[in-house]
């Protein structure tokens, strides 16, 4: 089965920009895999951000996009607020087979 | 707002079947398709599968040997068996709402149920 990666964890400022990435190990990572994004915080359910590589949730803020970023599907956060400290996670389907990240736990500084 | 709540027992013994079911509520079972996922602090998250509301199945190979994944329209609810339960299916199980006509996006998310397989 494909092995779907993150960093592990990241750090931003706040009010500042940070990329996160998502790998594939079978290759680049393109618009079939119909990369997929949500945030997690302690406890609570996953809460979707994006998904078809660029569309939003309609609850998503326009802070968060998502991209792809050379081989590797992306999600960036623009003007970081203290809300955003989370666990954020994406998802890529293979041919119908939906294989997670392991996650990019990130914080706000 | 959809509301999606999963129901089951919290224990379960090894070699056991695992048992779920997910209501769905304020929202109509067709025509999406609906998952299950689980999540551990060492594993990660995992998709399990996924029904259709016509009933027609989708299911991770890593798990298809041992996952039944059915739904009841009358009910507004979907289900999940895991059969010969171990140790490792101890997991944080989520039900969650695919899109109309696809599963490669959830919009709504359980609160999920913690199962431990334990004798």
């Amino acid at each position: 089965q494909a092995v779907v990666t993150q960093e592990p964890s990241l750090t931003v400022s706040l009010g500042g920009t940070v990329t996160l990435t998502c790998d594939s190990s079978t290759g680049p990572v393109t618009t079939a895999h119909f990369p997929y994004w949500f945030q997690q915080r302690p406890g609570q359910a996953p809460w979707p951000l994006t998904f078809d590589t660029t569309s939003r949730v309609s609850w998503t803020p326009a802070r968060f996009s998502g991209s792809l970023l050379g081989a590797k599907a992306a999600l960036t956060l623009s003007s970081a607020q203290p809300e955003d400290e989370a666990d954020y996670f994406c998802m890529l389907s293979f041919g119908g087979v939906l294989v997670f990240g392991g996650g990019t736990k990130l914080t706000v500084l | 707002q959809v509301q999606l709540r999963e129901s089951g027992p919290g224990l379960v013994k090894p070699s056991e079947t695992l048992s779920l079911t997910c209501t769905v509520s304020s929202g109509s079972i067709s025509p999406y398709y609906w998952s299950w996922i689980r999540q551990t602090p060492g594993k990660g998250l995992e998709w399990i599968g996924c029904v259709y509301y016509s009933g027609s199945t989708n299911y991770n190979p890593s798990l298809k040997s041992r996952v039944t994944i059915s739904v009841d329209t009358s009910k507004n609810q979907f289900s999940l068996r895991l059969n010969s339960v171990t140790a490792a299916d101890t997991a944080l199980y989520y039900c969650a709402r695919g899109g109309p006509g696809r599963i490669t996006i959830f919009d709504y998310f359980g609160q999920g149920t913690l199962v431990t397989v334990a004798s």
